[in-house]
């Protein structure tokens, strides 16, 4: 079975920018999640979907969001880019929510001037 | 909400030596608990899960952890380090409610001497 795939695996962006990062879950799970890494904070939970339904939500601004298609892929979208928000994104996908195991990506490095 | 604590950030032992990486959480009900590992520039891999019965786990790579309830404590421990063993560690606990909420530990880094 091929694992979590997150694209692109790289990116820079400037300052007031969005941009949007995409994970495939491995087949057969449903539930999909959001992690930031940063050296300061280190992991820190985004968001979850399952069932294209956001089911819980980290302590992130607005300017942070997601959405889960129906083949449970999701993307997450980050507006109006700021310095601190340069860290490794990591999706993690599960057969469902409620605490099972988590299976991460290799993350989307991103970088913001 | 649940938390964790590693409190050691770096740790380093000799090759073949045993390894023991500290790992305490605070949760109000019996948690589910993970050890992951992410070697540089990679993603996490899971190492092993404690969600009931015995409090002994065994995972990959030759790693096994202990569930304290007494000690709010979920080490992690190899009797055998191995070079490849160099990497950052991270503790998660889980909620053991309907989602998928993690928290991690800020991480043991390990360092093998040869």
């Amino acid at each position: 079975k091929a694992g979590v795939t997150q694209t692109p695996r790289y990116l820079i962006k400037t300052r007031g920018q969005q941009v949007t990062l995409s994970c495939s879950p491995i087949s057969g799970h449903r539930s999909v999640s959001w992690y930031q890494q940063t050296p300061g904070q280190g992991l820190q939970f985004l968001f979850e979907y399952f069932s294209e339904t956001q089911r819980n939500k980290g302590n992130f601004p607005g300017r942070f969001s997601g959405r889960q298609f129906s083949n449970s892929r999701s993307e997450m979208n980050v507006s109006t880019l700021e310095l601190g928000d340069s860290a490794l994104y990591l999706c993690a996908s599960s057969l469902t929510s409620g605490s099972s195991e988590q299976y991460f990506g290799p993350g989307t490095r991103l970088t913001v001037t | 909400a649940q938390s964790v604590t590693q409190p050691d950030i770096h740790i380093t032992v000799s090759e073949g030596a045993s390894l023991e990486l500290r790992c305490n959480y605070s949760y109000g009900a019996t948690p589910y608990l993970f050890w992951y590992v992410q070697s540089p520039g990679q993603g996490l891999q899971l190492l092993l899960k404690y969600f009931s019965g015995d409090t002994l786990v065994q995972g990959i790579k030759g790693f096994e952890a202990e569930f304290k309830r007494s000690q709010s404590s979920f080490n992690l421990r190899k009797p055998s380090v191995h070079w490849s063993d160099a990497a950052e560690y991270f503790c998660a606990v889980g909620a053991t409610y309907n989602n998928n909420d993690m928290r991690f530990g800020a991480g043991t880094r390990l360092t093998v001497k040869p």
